[in-house]
C-alpha cells in the first residue's frame, strides 16, 4: 500500500484566499483524521471520521474550516477565507480500530 | 481533563547515552500510550505502545516504562545513535475511543 496520500504537499497563498487539502487514507481504514502542527501549538486534532461520518469536530478552530468525507477513499480540509495564522502543517492520519494511526506526509501551508 | 503533559521539550544525548522523555497524564481513563517519532519533513510514525497492564515493553533499543500509581509514563533509548534524532510525541487515548491527544513533543538531538 501506498500509504496515506496528501495533496499538495506544499500550499502558498494569499491572505482571504481559498484553500483545499487533499487525503487519501490508506485502504480498509475506516477512522480519518486531521490533524494541524506549528512550533507554537504542536500537533493538534482538527477532526475525525468514523466511516465517512465526523465524529468529532471541537478541534476545528472556526467557522472558516471546513472538512468532508464524501466516501472511503478521499477527503478534504478546506479553509475559506485563509488568514496568516492558520500557516502551518496539516496532516492527515488513518486507521482501523487497532489504536495504530498512520500519518500522510503533511501539507505545508503558507498564507501570505 | 484531557492534556497530556511531555518533558523536555529539547533533549541533547551523546551517542552511545541513553535518552529519557517523559510525559505525565490527568484522566485515569486513558488505557493506551503510544510514542510516536517524527523525522523532518515526515508525517509521526508509531514507534512503541504500552497498556496499563504492563509497567514496562521493550522493543530494541527503546523501553517504554509505565507507573500507573503516578500517571506517568516514559520513553527510554538505550545506546542512542544519530539516526534516532528526530521529534518524539507521547499520547493516550480510550479504548473504544479513537481519539489521542498528544503531548507537546520532544525534540532529541543524538551528538556524535
Amino acid at each position: 500500500d501506498a500509504g496515506v496520500i496528501q495533496s499538495p504537499r506544499h500550499e502558498v497563498t494569499e491572505m482571504g484566499q481559498e484553500v483545499t487539502l487533499r487525503c487519501k487514507p490508506i485502504s480498509g481504514h475506516d477512522y480519518l483524521f486531521w490533524y494541524r502542527q506549528t512550533m507554537m501549538r504542536g500537533l493538534e486534532l482538527l477532526i475525525y471520521f468514523n466511516n465517512n461520518v465526523p465524529i468529532d469536530d471541537s478541534g476545528m478552530p472556526e467557522d472558516r474550516f471546513s472538512a468532508k468525507m464524501p466516501n472511503a477513499s478521499f477527503s478534504t480540509l478546506k479553509i475559506q477565507p485563509s488568514e496568516p495564522r492558520d500557516s502551518a502543517v496539516y496532516f492527515c492520519a488513518s486507521s482501523t480500530n487497532t489504536d495504530t494511526q498512520y500519518f500522510g506526509p503533511g501539507t505545508r501551508l503558507t498564507v501570505l | 481533563q484531557q492534556q497530556v503533559k511531555q518533558s523536555p521539550q529539547s533533549l541533547i544525548v551523546q551517542k552511545g547515552g541513553i535518552s529519557i522523555i517523559n510525559c505525565a497524564y490527568e484522566n485515569t481513563a486513558f488505557d493506551y500510550f503510544p510514542w510516536y517519532q517524527q523525522f523532518p519533513g515526515k508525517g509521526p510514525a508509531l514507534l512503541i505502545a504500552i497498556r496499563p497492564d504492563v509497567s514496562e515493553k521493550k522493543e530494541g533499543r527503546f523501553t517504554i516504562s509505565f507507573n500507573k500509581s503516578a500517571k506517568q509514563f516514559s520513553l527510554h533509548i538505550m545506546d542512542s545513535q544519530p539516526g534516532d534524532s528526530a521529534t518524539y510525541f507521547c499520547a493516550a487515548s480510550i479504548s473504544g475511543n479513537e481519539k489521542l491527544t498528544f503531548g507537546t513533543g520532544t525534540r532529541l538531538t543524538i551528538i556524535p
